[in-house]
């Protein structure tokens, strides 16, 4: 599995926007890229997926590069519920549907 | 509409001692994935079952097993307990309809078992 590279941890103030940033340098073309994020005490929590170009719901925002070798989530307004560890993976077109590879993400802290 | 559902929420064994750890999918769901979470560390796959068959396994030894009943419900069973599998026990559901491609649907997760081997 291709394997992703985040920052440990990351802070922001409340109503401000967050970037949380990902390398993947070894990223295939059939790769899609998945964020989750676990808040504290509970599972992990979808949050968006993306393959070439920049895709936006009601929890984030994801911006990929041209070259698809890093990606950036974004949170337009960080709230003190948006506090929890992130994680970016990949995810293979082909469909190995339940196997997600998680690193450690990046635990992100919001203050007042 | 009912989300995943583990039991327990929490459980402490004896070294040794055998535990099983249940968990209901999401409505709609019939693929059930467990997961193994220490402390401080991301989720790892343990395996995953459809048709009530497992169908991949991560890089767990064999006294990690598993069982997935016709209403898609699942199990996961531990043998001869080690300290070391302490941990946070994942249930993730799915559908093997939404496997890939224009789907790659997002996986749900449970909250999970907190498991405590003394």
């Amino acid at each position: 599995d291709a394997k992703t590279t985040q920052p440990n941890s990351m802070e922001s103030n409340e109503e401000e926007p967050v970037h949380l940033p990902c390398n993947h340098s070894t990223i295939s073309g059939t790769d899609y890229i998945h964020w989750y994020r676990q808040l504290p005490s509970q599972g992990p929590e979808y949050v968006i997926h993306g393959l070439t170009s920049n895709v936006n719901n009601r929890m984030a925002s994801l911006a990929i590069a041209e070259d698809r070798k890093s990606s950036t989530l974004i949170l337009h307004r960080a709230t003190l519920r948006d506090a929890a560890v992130y994680y970016c993976i990949l995810r293979d077109e082909a469909g190995t549907a339940s196997k997600l590879t998680f690193g450690t993400g990046t635990r992100l802290q919001v203050t007042l | 509409d009912a989300g995943v559902t583990q039991s327990p929420t929490h459980l402490i064994k004896t070294r040794g001692q055998q535990v099983t750890l249940r968990c209901s999918p999401k409505s709609g769901h019939d693929t059930v994935s467990w997961y193994q979470q220490a402390l401080g560390q991301g989720p790892q796959f343990i395996f995953q079952y459809y048709e009530e068959e497992e169908r991949q396994r991560g890089n767990f030894p064999d006294r990690f097993s598993g069982h997935q009943f016709p209403n898609y419900s699942s199990e996961l069973n531990v043998n001869a307990l080690l300290l070391g599998d302490s941990a946070l026990y994942l249930c993730a559901s799915s559908s093997h309809r939404d496997r890939g491609g224009l789907y790659n649907s997002p996986l749900h997760f449970g909250n999970g078992t907190r498991l405590t081997v003394t």
